[in-house]
């Protein structure tokens, strides 16, 4: 079973920001946030992942809290094509770890 | 650097055939996994290979069944088919190091009929 909690959905305008929440209350010490999504009828995209700090890259911002028993996933200005389900997943340091999927939360940009 | 690639993208095939999707790790990647997507499920862990080897597996029958290949490549084959394998099959790679990043191919979409 995953063992985080997304909301099912979420609205957000064109141009703004989009938080997207992710509850991990059971997480180890040593397992990751991972976050991905998956466009309509794509594979899943890698989008980011963290261990403790907060993370930035090209595409998004990654804020774990403290306790590490939440995180938020921010896309900084929301464009249509951000539309997708995005997956926020729990996983082991070991390499040989599979993802394990939720439902998601399926992210509508509006213009 | 390419991506995970998959062939074929898209099939059908006819309850009781058997079906094999084929799947090119990007280039230094030595772990290939194979998850497969329902509406019902949703995306589910099939197995992986590593260096040869299936190291993980799923809770499928063992109508799936995969191999890799010397070069990293990976196979993957259900035998005979029922309507409920039809999804979407996608293929994952990765350096299999602590903390790495598993990345997907676009996936192979099986239909049975």
């Amino acid at each position: 079973d995953a063992k985080t909690t997304q909301p099912p959905s979420m609205d957000c305008a064109e141009g703004r920001a989009a938080n997207l929440p992710c509850n991990h209350s059971t997480i180890s010490g040593n397992e990751y946030v991972y976050w991905y999504r998956q466009i309509h009828s794509q594979g899943p995209q890698y989008i980011i992942h963290g261990l403790k700090n907060n993370e930035t890259n090209e595409m998004a911002s990654l804020i774990i809290t403290e306790d590490r028993k939440s995180s938020t996933l921010i896309l900084p200005h929301a464009t249509l094509r951000d539309t997708a389900v995005y997956y926020c997943i729990v996983r082991g340091a070991s390499g040989n770890t599979p993802l394990v999927f939720g439902k998601g939360t399926r992210l509508s940009v509006i213009a | 650097k390419a991506g995970v690639t998959q062939t074929p993208r898209y099939l059908i095939k006819t309850r009781g055939q058997q079906v094999t999707l084929s799947c090119s790790p990007i280039s230094g990647h030595r772990s290939v996994s194979w998850y497969q997507q329902t509406p019902g499920q949703g995306l589910q862990f099939l197995f992986e290979y590593f260096s040869e080897t299936q190291r993980n597996k799923g809770n499928f029958p063992g109508r799936f069944s995969g191999r890799q290949f010397s070069n990293s490549r990976s196979e993957m084959n259900v035998s005979t088919l029922e309507l409920g394998d039809s999804a979407l099959y996608l293929c994952a790679s990765s350096p299999r190091s602590s903390g790495n990043t598993i990345y997907f191919g676009e996936g192979s979409w099986l239909t049975v009929v």
